[in-house]
């Protein structure tokens, strides 16, 4: 399996600011994903991530309101940008470990007031 | 389309057992899961299954898979009060690694 990290943890922000979300896997890992889990809702993906190209994103999300970046083997960055009520969320990044099994980080909770 | 779909609460006595159910659309799909979610947790992945099998245990859990009807189950046997959590069914359909999930299952366990 893979250790996956995220940071931060949580974070109360204030709407119209940006936040930048940070995940760390201890092995090289092709492909990552970030997903959001609205409040008491299931897990839906943003955009996939893979090194060395441009993040692919789902019907709903767009690279503006969430760029991701992707600069090694090991780390991937999601920001969620201009940030509304309705980001209130939590933000999971997922590794693919070999081609049966998918690890989640953490998670990181957010807040917008 | 991509549709997973779970009943939403289930609730048990510890030492009974457990069974959650899950029911899918895209008879394309390699792999089934099932995570783990515990209060102001991540997901942890229990267990999957590969599509070309009916069944899987794996200590006090068991997968059944019926591919025609397209309906995945998890039994956990003498559940635990620290078996409290939501449960989420997902697969994966073959589009470059994508996860759908179901709704989640809230198990809860009374002593």
């Amino acid at each position: 399996s893979a250790v996956i990290s995220q940071k931060p943890s949580r974070d109360i922000c204030q709407r119209g600011t940006s936040l930048t979300i940070q995940c760390q896997v201890d092995s090289q890992v092709t492909m990552m994903f970030w997903y959001r889990q609205q409040p008491g809702q299931s897990l839906t993906l943003i955009a996939t991530a893979n090194q060395g190209s441009e993040a692919t994103y789902e019907s709903g999300f767009v690279i503006d309101k969430f760029p991701i970046s992707r600069p090694n083997l090991t780390f991937s960055t999601l920001t969620v940008s201009n940030m509304s009520p309705e980001d209130s969320s939590i933000y999971l990044c997922s590794v693919e470990f070999d081609r049966e099994t998918q690890y989640f980080g953490p998670g990181t909770r957010l807040l917008v007031l | 389309g991509e549709d997973v779909e779970q009943s939403l609460f289930l609730s048990v006595r510890e030492g009974d057992s457990s069974v959650i159910n899950c029911t899918y659309t895209d008879s394309s799909s390699t792999y089934l899961y099932w995570y783990k979610q515990e209060p102001g947790a991540g997901l942890q992945l229990l267990t999957y299954i590969f599509s070309n099998m009916d069944m899987k245990q794996d200590q006090r859990l068991t997968v059944l898979l019926n591919k025609k009807d397209k309906h995945l189950s998890l039994r956990i046997a003498d559940t635990q009060t620290g078996d409290s959590a939501i449960y989420f069914c997902a697969e994966n359909n073959n589009q470059g690694g994508k996860l759908i999930f179901g709704q989640g299952t809230e198990l809860s366990v009374k002593p």
